[in-house]
């Protein structure tokens, strides 16, 4: 069945660069995405990407997407405190999206 | 802006109570759903509505029940409340076609005692 993993914590320092990776199972996923959650909140879209591409860039953040291997990846330049949260990585269409467990990053100072 | 309310931002209720989680949506989407989070698991389907008076199970339908008789609102329902129902709840939804992007309210917290 349809099944998306991920780590479950990653601790970086102010102004380095964090990278989210995500593996997922269903090669038919029209869209692959990543959401923010922030302390108390629900989910944020953050950025999302078609399948049929490999690469978006929006702002501090580069989401990269290797099909072949069903691995998603999102890159946060100059990381900065605020982006202190969990990210969630799903796969789907837009009538129904699959979770991964979420990637709690921490941001030292 | 899109707005996706839920009811309650926390609710304690008692073994084998009934329990309603409301959410209402402002943006005339089709589909709606609703997921349980828990650490460590993510977030889990609970049900999904892509149109009004219908309903598909999600992941995890048991001891739940939904309920889609406005575009707008979509209601959860707990039909005897147990423990291992704590949960955080998040209610979504999106629209119909082209758009990928699903809005999130803010949670219902609920534990059960």
């Amino acid at each position: 069945g349809e099944d998306v993993e991920q780590s479950l914590f990653l601790s970086v320092r102010e102004g380095d660069s964090s990278v989210i990776n995500c593996t997922y199972t269903d090669s038919s996923s029209t869209y692959l995405y990543w959401y923010k959650q922030e302390p108390g909140a629900g989910l944020q879209l953050l950025t999302y990407i078609f399948s049929n591409m490999d690469m978006k860039q929006d702002q501090r953040l580069t989401v990269l997407l290797n099909k072949k291997d069903k691995h998603l990846s999102l890159r946060i330049a100059d990381t900065q405190t605020g982006d202190s949260a969990i990210y969630f990585c799903a796969e789907g269409s837009s009538y129904k999206l699959i979770f991964g467990s979420g990637t709690r990053l921490l941001v030292r100072p | 802006d899109v707005k996706v309310t839920q009811s309650s931002r926390y609710l304690v209720k008692r073994t084998g109570e009934k329990v309603f989680l409301e959410c209402v949506q402002d943006m005339d989407h089709e589909n709606m759903f609703w997921y349980r989070q828990d650490p460590g698991l993510g977030l889990r389907l609970i049900y999904f509505s892509y149109d009004v008076k219908m309903k598909e199970k999600g992941d995890i339908p048991e001891g739940y029940s939904v309920s889609r008789e406005k575009k707008e609102r979509f209601s959860l329902i707990l039909e005897s409340a147990s423990t291992n129902q704590t949960s955080m709840y998040l209610c979504a939804s999106s629209m119909g076609q082209g758009g990928p992007e699903a809005f999130f309210g803010q949670g219902t917290r609920l534990t059960v005692v």
